[in-house]
């Protein structure tokens, strides 16, 4: 079936450093991925999102990468800071809005 | 503005209870989901509304569980005879429509059935 999954469960990173997160998903049917920010007792927060029409896309110290091919997904954080820890998600959207999402990669950032 | 409401924020209720979770979504947004999150899980979706009608109920586990969104804003999600294992944190979303909009979720209904 129809799957979201993260490589890796918890990411720990000194400040300051550049954090990377990964994502893989099944469905290559998919065309829109999104990424998603989750602090103890919140619901996720949006953070980025990318098309299947785009590799790369970047914001405020977010970039998101999307390789098709392997369908892989990344996040990377630039300058990770305190306040980025959390759990961050990656999710699928086939189109009717419907989210699908992985387990989730716990970033515990080291001052 | 105001973001995404859920009330209660927690509650605990004996098993073979019934429940019920309201979600109070941004004002003018048409679509409305609601998802279930397991400690330690990511997001597992329910159903989702487009205006008051109930657009995809797939991720519905059971028939104890029921949705409503009678005016095309607030929704009420019901749990009858709840069973430990519907313990979880239920979070609703909504967006300006469905598809490819951004989603923005609210800080969740912690249930405990005891």
């Amino acid at each position: 079936g129809e799957s979201v999954g993260l490589h890796l469960p918890t990411l720990s990173v000194q400040e300051g450093d550049n954090s990377i997160i990964n994502c893989a998903y099944s469905n290559s049917a998919s065309d829109y991925f999104i990424w998603y920010k989750q602090e103890s007792g919140k619901g996720p927060q949006f953070i980025i999102d990318i098309r299947s029409n785009m590799d790369k896309r970047q914001g405020q110290r977010v970039t998101v990468l999307l390789n098709k091919t392997v369908k892989h997904l990344s996040l990377q954080i630039a300058a990770t800071q305190p306040g980025d820890s959390a759990v961050y998600f990656c999710a699928e959207n086939p189109g009717s809005g419907k989210l699908i999402f992985g387990q989730g990669t716990e970033l515990s950032v080291k001052p | 503005g105001a973001g995404v409401s859920q009330t209660p924020s927690n509650k605990v209720t004996e098993k073979g209870k019934y429940v019920e979770l309201r979600c109070d979504p941004i004002s003018g947004h048409t679509a409305l989901y609601w998802y279930r999150q397991s400690l330690g899980q990511g997001p597992e979706f329910l159903i989702y509304f487009q205006g008051t009608g109930a657009a995809d109920d797939s991720g519905l586990p059971n028939d104890r569980f029921f949705a409503v969104r009678p005016e095309g804003s607030v929704s009420t999600l019901k749990i009858q005879r709840t069973e430990r294992g519907d313990s979880a944190v239920y979070l609703c979303a909504s967006s300006s429509q469905a598809g490819y909009y951004e989603q923005y979720f609210g800080p969740g209904t912690r249930l405990t059935v005891t």
